[in-house]
C-alpha cells in the first residue's frame, strides 16, 4: 500500500523541548517537503529536499531542522528556537510536477 | 501584494449549482498551476493541475487559466453537500533551481447548503 505517512498526528511539546516529526514514503520519490499551516492560512513551505543528501531552506526555516539520510524519510526537528510552534504540519513528496501530501501532524505546546 | 491570493470566503452555494472559485498570482513567468481540496482537520489532496492557458475538464471539475490576466480558477458543477471544503489554489514559479517549489494562496472556504 503506496503513500506517505506521518506521525504521530498529535504531538505536545514543553518549553525548551525539541521535537521529531517523522515523515516516510514508499512512493519512491526524490523529493521532499515540509510545510507549516496555521489556521485560516495557506501552506508555508519550511525545508524540501530533492536528493538524498541534500536539502534547502524554505520561507520560514529559522526554528527547525532536518536530516534526509535515506530516500523514504524526511524528519523534521521543531527546535526550542522556534518560538511559535503550535501548528499543523504538511509532509509532501513530488512525482513529475505534483506534490502529494501525507496526513499531517498537528503540534500544540504545553 | 501577496504572490497568490484567494478570497477567503466562505462562498456559500446551493447544491446543484455551479461553484467558481478564483485566484491570482502574481509572478507572470510561474509555469503551473494546482487546485487542492482540503476538508477541516485533513491534509490537502490534489484535484488537478493546468499548464496551459484555456480549459481542462475532469468530471465536474473544470480548471481555466489566463496567463496574460494572471488568472486561474476552479469550477465545480452540481455542486454537492461533500464539496464543503477549503479549496487551496497553489502556484510554480518559473526557474529549475526552485526544487518544484509550490506557493499557496490562503484557500477559499466552499459551503454547498442542500
Amino acid at each position: 500500500d503506496g503513500g506517505i505517512t506521518q506521525s504521530p498526528k498529535y504531538l505536545f511539546r514543553k518549553e525548551g523541548q525539541n521535537v521529531t516529526l517523522s515523515c516516510e514514503q514508499n512512493l519512491n520519490h526524490d523529493a521532499m517537503y515540509w510545510y507549516r499551516q496555521d489556521p485560516g492560512q495557506g501552506l508555508r513551505l519550511i525545508y524540501y529536499s530533492q536528493i538524498v543528501n541534500d536539502f534547502q531552506k524554505g520561507d520560514i526555516a529559522e526554528g527547525y531542522s532536518v536530516s534526509r539520510e535515506k530516500k523514504e524519510s524526511f524528519p523534521l526537528t521543531v527546535t526550542s528556537a522556534q518560538k511559535n510552534p503550535t501548528a499543523f504540519y504538511l509532509c509532501a513528496s513530488r512525482a513529475e510536477e505534483t506534490q502529494y501530501f501525507g496526513p499531517g501532524t498537528r503540534l500544540l505546546v504545553l | 501584494q501577496k504572490e497568490v491570493e484567494q478570497n477567503s470566503g466562505p462562498l456559500s452555494v446551493p447544491e446543484g449549482a455551479i461553484a467558481s472559485l478564483n485566484c491570482t498570482y502574481s509572478d507572470r513567468g510561474s509555469q503551473s498551476f494546482f487546485w487542492y481540496r482540503q476538508y477541516s482537520g485533513k491534509s490537502p489532496e490534489l484535484i488537478m493541475f493546468i499548464y496551459s492557458n484555456g480549459d481542462k475538464e475532469d468530471g465536474r471539475f473544470t480548471a481555466q487559466l489566463n496567463k496574460a490576466s494572471q488568472y486561474v480558477s476552479l469550477l465545480i458543477r452540481d455542486s454537492q453537500p461533500s464539496d464543503s471544503a477549503t479549496y487551496l489554489c497553489a502556484v510554480r514559479g518559473p526557474g529549475g533551481n526552485q526544487g518544484g517549489k509550490l506557493i499557496f494562496g490562503q484557500g477559499t472556504e466552499l459551503s454547498v447548503k442542500p
